[in-house]
């Protein structure tokens, strides 16, 4: 089955902190993958995606995103956490040539003062 | 340039209503889609229309939803009747693949449904 898991329900760091958000896929073949941000009462929006070539893929807000297929993973990662940062992230892929999104349940990262 | 626009933002009905949402996509994205989320959940796939066909609806409850996509640009969705169990937000979003991979999926904010 194809699939995108998050790991990790919520997450809190401290401001300041790194900001590690993981996410990993099943497929056989590399998909496409994508972070999406969603602030409370919004939809939502790209931070970044992986379609070919460079590995490590960088996205708005300073938010990173590397994809490791000896891993199936795909983690986001921010070196220096901002209270503006507080929201749900989802991880979502994109498995073969169609355009049929799935979804991963969303982590939901709170940043403490 | 306008994003992707959905009516109403919120919906309260009684138990057996029928309710409809409108989703007007990005001009010139073929692509459209329907997410059903739910509370602490990540958007699952009812239907997605490439232009005016209905290319994937197998996550459709078609008993009680419809969906139609006329002239291949705006969008309903309607449920009749509507349950309890329907309580979610609605998301509509767009799509337009330019070369290789598909294109990145631009989301409306969404149409919150409270059904009493």
């Amino acid at each position: 089955a194809q699939s995108v898991t998050q790991l990790g329900s919520h997450v809190s760091v401290s401001e300041g902190a790194l900001v590690l958000l993981r996410c990993n896929y099943s497929s056989s073949v590399p998909p496409y993958l994508f972070w999406y941000v969603q602030y409370p009462n919004q939809g939502l929006q790209l931070l970044l995606k992986y379609t070919t070539g460079a590995t490590l893929v960088k996205g708005i807000n300073g938010f990173e995103a590397e994809f490791k297929k000896s891993e199936t993973s795909f983690h986001l990662t921010k070196p220096s956490a901002h209270m503006s940062d507080a929201a749900e992230y989802f991880c979502a892929g994109v498995m073969n040539t169609g355009n049929q999104f799935y979804f991963g349940t969303g982590t939901s990262l709170t940043v403490i003062p | 340039e306008a994003g992707v626009v959905q009516s109403p933002r919120y919906k309260i009905i009684e138990k057996k209503q029928p309710v409809a949402f409108w989703c007007n996509p990005i001009s010139g994205h073929n692509t459209l889609y329907w997410y059903l989320q739910n509370l602490g959940q990540g958007p699952e796939l009812l239907i997605r229309y490439e232009n005016e066909e209905a290319v994937d609806d197998s996550q459709l409850p078609k008993d009680r939803f419809s969906a139609e996509r006329l002239k291949g640009v705006d969008s309903t969705l309607k449920i009749q009747p509507a349950e309890l169990g329907d309580s979610a937000v609605y998301l509509c979003a767009s799509s337009l693949a330019v070369g290789q991979g598909p294109g990145e999926l631009f989301f409306g904010e969404g149409s919150r449904l409270t059904v009493l």
